[in-house]
């Protein structure tokens, strides 16, 4: 059984640009989360995905969208990027969407915007 | 509005004693609550959990406790390792809302 894989590692944009990341979950996971974590913040919740469907949303703009595929793979989409996404974006994925439903995360994507 | 703090951002524990890293949370209808570890360049990696009808949890070395009345829980790592060095996110819950992390508090235990 392999982890969750986040890519890429590493990726610079200019501001107003748009990026695709993306996450691969662990297989037979249905839950697929994705948070956003600032320098010397903890994980601060974007989104869930659970069968494909959107299943809450924390308090983030309609420019951060996100995608789940039936083959256990998702991406988060940011449009218009600030300089404030300048960020490390975690996915994590679980069996199911409860709060008791451990999450195990991918190892994160830095985004850098310039 | 910070739900879920940790006031302590590091903490310097020597080999064998206990650590103890603390986490207050301001929502009274949060109802689990979790620790994840993370080391550099990897993602956080679940710990322990504990639901609001227990006041402690215990899993080898890695002792939760929870005091509700006061909104604190506190993780507990007795003996410290130097494998144990990293940083330690508390995390809450309340029904179907998702999870809140707090800060983060970086635990480097010395030999």
């Amino acid at each position: 059984e392999t982890g969750v894989t986040q890519s890429p590692t590493h990726l610079i944009k200019t501001r107003g640009q748009q990026v695709t990341l993306r996450c691969s979950s662990q297989s037979g996971h249905n839950t697929v989360s994705w948070y956003q974590q600032a320098l010397g913040q903890g994980p601060q919740f974007i989104f869930q995905y659970y069968r494909e469907e959107e299943n809450g949303r924390g308090n983030f703009p309609p420019r951060f969208s996100g995608l789940q595929f039936p083959n256990y793979s998702s991406e988060l989409n940011v449009n218009a990027l600030e300089l404030d996404d300048s960020a490390l974006y975690l996915c994590a994925s679980s069996l199911a969407w409860g709060p008791t439903d451990t999450q195990y995360f991918g190892p994160g994507t830095r985004l850098t915007v310039l | 509005d910070q739900q879920v703090k940790q006031n302590s951002p590091s903490l310097s524990v020597q080999e064998g004693r206990i650590s103890i890293l603390n986490c207050d949370y301001t929502n009274s209808m949060f109802d689990y609550f979790l620790w994840y570890k993370k080391y550099p360049a990897e993602g956080p990696t679940f710990l322990i959990s504990i639901s609001s009808i227990k006041d402690k949890n215990e899993d080898g070395r890695f002792t939760v406790f929870l005091n509700k009345s006061a909104k604190h829980l506190s993780l507990h790592i007795v003996p410290s390792q130097p494998g144990d060095s990293a940083v330690y996110f508390c995390a809450a819950s309340g029904g179907t809302d998702k999870l809140i992390f707090g800060t983060g508090t970086r635990l480097q235990v010395f030999p």
